[in-house]
């Protein structure tokens, strides 16, 4: 069974950094890219970037392009992504998710308050 | 890629059919002769799931009751007879370009 684990909930204050973690099991961890989706209270879905395993080469989309970080472990199978210069507007739940050109299996979500 | 989902909410009796639209404003065909068209639910309090990838072929686990069809630019997401746990928000998506991979605005459905 497929199974994407996220570490828990965060408060940071405005300009902190959060990093959040994934861990994977259930499949072969380089076969398919990492992908986070951030989604802020009551709104839709955002995607934020993606890690290919099996090169570390990274896609960001352009909004969070400069502040975002994602990388992957293959030695723990867990993937992360690291978001610098926090502000209120990142406060979301961030899901972690695997696929090659559509999420297909999803962690259970990770929620990031951005409050002084 | 801007995605257009319509309608934003429906409400429907158990056992009727419902249908979401999705448009795109370009074509989602990629020159590999795939289209990179997705559909997901999010339940109350949950992960999105995915229910349907390139258009049509349905995710391991997903009822029968969802269908995808649709190409280029239009797309459509049916439930042929709506159940109690079909309730929530659905997103498609589409992945032809990365990194510019977009959903769309969401249609939440509700059960009369």
């Amino acid at each position: 069974e497929v199974q994407l684990v996220q570490s828990g909930a965060e408060v940071k204050k405005p300009g902190a950094t959060v990093k959040i973690s994934c861990k994977i099991s259930g499949f072969t961890f380089t076969d398919n890219y990492r992908h986070w989706v951030q989604q802020a209270p009551g709104k839709g879905l955002e995607w934020v970037g993606l890690v290919d395993p099996e090169d570390g080469e990274t896609m960001y989309a352009e909004k969070f392009q400069g502040r975002v970080t994602i990388t992957a472990d293959t030695s723990t199978d867990t993937a992360y992504m690291e978001l610098r210069s926090l502000r209120s507007e990142d406060t979301a739940v961030y899901y972690c998710a695997t696929g090659l050109r559509f999420p297909d299996y999803w962690g259970q979500g990770t929620l990031v308050t951005v409050s002084s | 890629i801007v995605m257009t989902q319509t309608p934003l909410s429906l409400s429907v009796t158990p056992g009727q059919p419902a249908s979401i639209s999705c448009k795109s404003s370009q074509s989602l065909l990629h020159s590999d002769g795939e289209t990179y068209l997705s559909w997901y639910l999010q339940r109350p309090g949950q992960s999105p799931q995915l229910l349907i990838f390139e258009v049509s072929s349905r995710f391991s686990g997903v009822p029968e009751r969802f269908s995808g069809s649709g190409s280029g630019t239009d797309f459509t997401l049916k439930i042929s007879r709506v159940e109690a746990e079909d309730v929530g928000v659905y997103y498609c998506m589409q992945g032809i370009h990365l990194p510019r991979i977009t959903f769309g605005g969401g249609t939440k459905v509700e059960i009369k």
